[in-house]
This record gives structure tokens, sequence and C-alpha cells, in this order.
């Protein structure tokens, strides 16, 4: 079975631009979540989403942030215009349920930004 | 809403002994769970053990065991019989169930000495 994928893996801009992160999850999957990951802390949850309907976005930063996942499978998260604490690691996950607990999350590998 | 503490930033152990993880939890869930998850280097967030709040009996998995308290709110992970592989950021993590995401600790970092 595919893992969580993810991509880029790494990526580097400077503020007060944008940028998009991209993320595919196990086939099948009806839930997709994104973390926000700062250096030294445990990841926070941002966005959540069941099939292409979100069910909870409550901290999400909706003045930069946005996601969608069309069709209910890849998901893509943007930041415009980014700042300097944005700089985190952005980890997707999956579970084939509504939420995990039954079925198990799987994450992918994240991607590292950095803003400078 | 949920809160997750992890007091221990970094612990070292040598190889081939056991450590314990230390994590207290807060929550107005009457039912819940409780995860350890294990980050090596590559980012990828690993499970190691799970807990049902409701389920008295310590879950268990091979070297990996935890310590589950209800009343006192705590979840320790103990590792037996460390190995180099074990080393890794450790998370507590809490969730509430139904469409809840999880709710992280800090983390620890395990160190292991051969």
């Amino acid at each position: 079975e595919a893992g969580v994928a993810q991509s880029p893996r790494y990526k580097i801009i400077e503020k007060r631009q944008s940028v998009a992160f991209w993320c595919n999850p196990i086939s099948g999957h009806a839930t997709l979540y994104w973390y926000q990951q700062i250096l030294g802390q445990g990841p926070k949850l941002l966005i959540q989403f069941q099939n292409n309907g979100v069910v909870d976005d409550s901290q999400l930063p909706k003045d930069r942030f946005s996601a969608e996942r069309l069709k209910g499978v890849d998901s893509t998260l943007k930041i415009q215009p980014a700042k300097l604490e944005d700089s985190a690691v952005y980890l997707c996950a999956s579970s084939l349920g509504v939420g995990g607990l039954i079925y198990g999350y799987t994450f992918g590998s994240g991607t590292r930004l950095t803003v400078v | 809403a949920q809160t997750v503490t992890q007091s221990q930033p970094e612990m070292s152990v040598q190889e081939a002994e056991t450590v314990t993880l230390s994590c207290t939890y807060d929550t107005s869930e009457s039912d819940y769970y409780l995860f350890w998850y294990k980050q090596p280097p590559s980012r990828q967030m690993i499970l190691v053990i799970r807990q049902e709040a409701y389920k008295q009996q310590n879950a268990t998995e091979n070297r990996f065991s935890v310590n589950f308290q209800k009343a006192a709110k705590s979840f320790s992970l103990k590792i037996s019989d460390s190995q180099l592989g074990d080393a890794a950021m450790y998370f507590c993590v809490h969730s509430g169930g139904g469409a809840d995401g999880l709710t992280f600790g800090k983390g620890t970092h395990l160190i292991i000495q051969p």
C-alpha cells in the first residue's frame, strides 16, 4: 500500500511570497488532515476534511492560509502572504474513517518550509 | 480543550536498558484515546502504541508498554531493551473521538547510547 505522498519536501521563500503544498492521501481514505509543526513543538491541527468537505478549520489562520480538497482525493494547502513565523514542517495525514481512532492515521513525511 | 504535557524535553538511555517517558493530559471528554507516536529524522509519524480510555488494562506492543492512570490523567511509555533504532522524538497524543483531530505534546527527544 502506498503511503501518504507530500511535495515538495523542502521549500524556501521570502516573506510576503506565496507557497503551496500538495498532499495525496492513501487511496480510499475519506479523512485528510493538515498539521503545522513548528520547530521544538508538537504538530498542531490546521484543518480536517472528510471527503471534500471541511470538518474542522478552527485553528487555520484564514487571513493567509487556505486549503482545498477537490473531488475528495488530494489536497493543497496555500499560504499567501507568508510570514517568518510560518516557518515549520507541514504534515499531511489521512484516515479511512472519520477520525483515525478505529482505522488509524497515516502520516506523510511533510514539507519543511523556511521563510526568510 | 485538551492539553498534553511532556515534561522531559530529552532523555538518554544505554542500549538494552529500560526507559520511561512521562506524559500528563487534561481533557473534558469522557471517552477518548491516547497514543504514543515516534518521529524519526525522516519526519514521518509512526504509531507506537494506543490506549482506549475505557479499557483499564494497559496496552502492550512487544517492547513498548504504557502505564495508564486515568484518575491521575497520566500516560507514560516504557521502552524495554532499548535499541539504537528507537532513537527519535516521541509524542504523547490525545484524541477525543468522533471527528476530532489529534492533540500533541511537545515531544521528548530520546537518545540511545551504544
